[in-house]
């Protein structure tokens, strides 16, 4: 089945230790997205690229990145992680860019000791 | 700035009541409503989505309605089951925002058998 995949699960890393989550998808979609959701919150877009297209959202720390290497896979890196970056990290993907459906993938748990 | 209210934040029903949820946006121009659901772990995924030209949509027990005028629309079950039980999600596409999807905070449902 065509899916989102995401690797680790959970991850557990120590604070300030960079870390690196990735995604990839079987869907062949132009649109990748990263979202941050804190506990009983709505998810919260990062970025998105666009095929290479890297978009940023305007509120996004400057500690979180993210590279696109080819159509499959996108990865985010946290540079410095904080007790403040714990959370599930989203990847999600849509044909096209604009009002789309997602497609989510199950998620990242990140703590941060 | 873009905004999507949700309301209730919990919902407790008896198995095979109805449950309603309700959304309002504050962008007039935007064409897109798609609601999540997420289980304990997992990623969003979507049950029924709306656009802009449709008034309603209906999948067997679920259905969305949605009133351009007032920039609201509302996710239906009928005939919950326990299976129903999860938070919720609904969210609209911002046109101004590069039509990014902005997500509502979510409706804990507890359906009680």
């Amino acid at each position: 089945d065509a899916m989102v995949i995401q690797n680790p699960r959970y991850q557990v890393t120590q604070f300030g230790k960079p870390v690196t989550l990735s995604c990839s998808q079987t869907l062949n979609h132009n649109v990748m997205y990263w979202y941050q959701q804190k506990s009983s919150q709505a998810p919260k877009l990062l970025f998105h690229y666009y095929d290479k297209d890297f978009n940023n959202e305007a509120d996004t720390p400057d500690n979180f990145q993210s590279r696109r290497p080819n159509t499959s896979f996108c990865f985010l890196d946290i540079r410095s992680p904080g007790l403040g970056d714990a959370a599930m990290y989203l990847c999600a993907t849509s044909i096209e860019a604009g009002p789309y459906e997602q497609y989510f993938g199950p998620g990242t748990r990140l703590t941060v000791t | 700035g873009e905004n999507v209210e949700q309301h209730p934040s919990t919902l407790s029903v008896q198995e095979g009541d109805s449950a309603v949820i309700k959304c309002t946006y504050s962008d007039s121009a935007s064409n897109y409503f798609p609601w999540y659901k997420q289980e304990l772990g997992k990623g969003p995924q979507l049950i029924i989505d709306i656009r802009s030209n449709v008034g309603e949509k209906k999948d067997q027990r679920i259905a969305v309605t949605l009133n351009k005028t007032a920039k609201h629309f509302s996710l239906h079950i009928t005939e919950t089951q326990p299976e129903d039980s999860a938070v919720y999600f609904c969210a609209a596409s911002f046109m101004e925002y590069g039509n990014k999807l902005v997500f509502g905070a979510g409706t804990i449902l507890r359906v009680k058998s």
